[in-house]
């Protein structure tokens, strides 16, 4: 099956901050999303994004399928983006990213 | 729109037990799926369910099964309960079958003793 990887594990910023999220792929995937993880548990659709680019206020997203990889983009970073993020795509199941952990300090 | 929810949101039972945990799609969606998230393991697909057929299955043992409603609510069950099982089981459901966007619910955290 597919792999995964998330980069990078973990991330400290300041809040005002920007960062980028990076999810690559070992093969060509269907459907990949960006989560946000509440600390409730709770997974948050951030984006949909099998190619292309999308924006949702401070952040945005953009897939390359061709080079299988994804980036999330968060611009002025808030303390309410801390949490972890995760990407997931579809071969013929769905498989997670083990995730990045952002804090953002105030 | 009621988005996707599970029951209950929290259990405590004793190895040996069995457990039923239940997942009600938003309106419309006929593919559930469930996945099981542990701090070691991260976030792990047990299966998928599309009108009530199980289409895919993770790698887990036949402890846990599940299955779907014609109303395309979906329970999963695991027997034997181990401590090992302790986890956070999450429910999503899509439109379509193996395919399109995903939706979670709020999940079900189990703690096994």
């Amino acid at each position: 099956g597919i792999q995964v990887e998330q980069s990078p594990p973990d991330l400290i910023l300041q809040e005002g901050a920007n960062s980028t999220l990076r999810c690559n792929f070992s093969d060509s995937v269907n459907n990949l999303q960006w989560f946000h993880q509440n600390p409730w548990g709770q997974l948050i659709n951030l984006f949909y994004i099998p190619s292309g680019t999308k924006q949702n206020g401070r952040l945005s997203a953009t897939t390359v399928a061709t080079e299988r990889y994804s980036l999330l983009y968060i611009s002025s970073s808030q303390t309410t983006d801390s949490g972890v993020y995760f990407c997931a795509g579809r071969d013929d199941k769905i498989i997670f990213g083990k995730g990045t952990r952002l804090h953002i300090l105030p | 729109k009621a988005g996707v929810t599970q029951t209950p949101r929290y259990l405590i039972k004793t190895r040996g037990q069995q457990v039923t945990l239940s997942c009600s799609p938003i309106s419309g969606h006929r593919s559930v799926s469930w996945y099981q998230q542990t701090p070691g393991q991260g976030l792990q697909f047990l299966f998928e369910y599309f009108s009530e057929t199980q289409r895919n299955k993770g790698n887990f043992p036949g402890r846990f099964s599940g299955r779907q409603f014609s109303n395309s609510r979906s329970e999963m069950n695991v027997s034997t309960l181990e401590l090992g099982d302790s986890a956070l089981y999450l429910c999503a459901s899509s439109l379509w079958e193996s395919g399109g966007e995903q939706y979670f619910g709020p999940g079900t955290r189990l703690t096994v003793t």
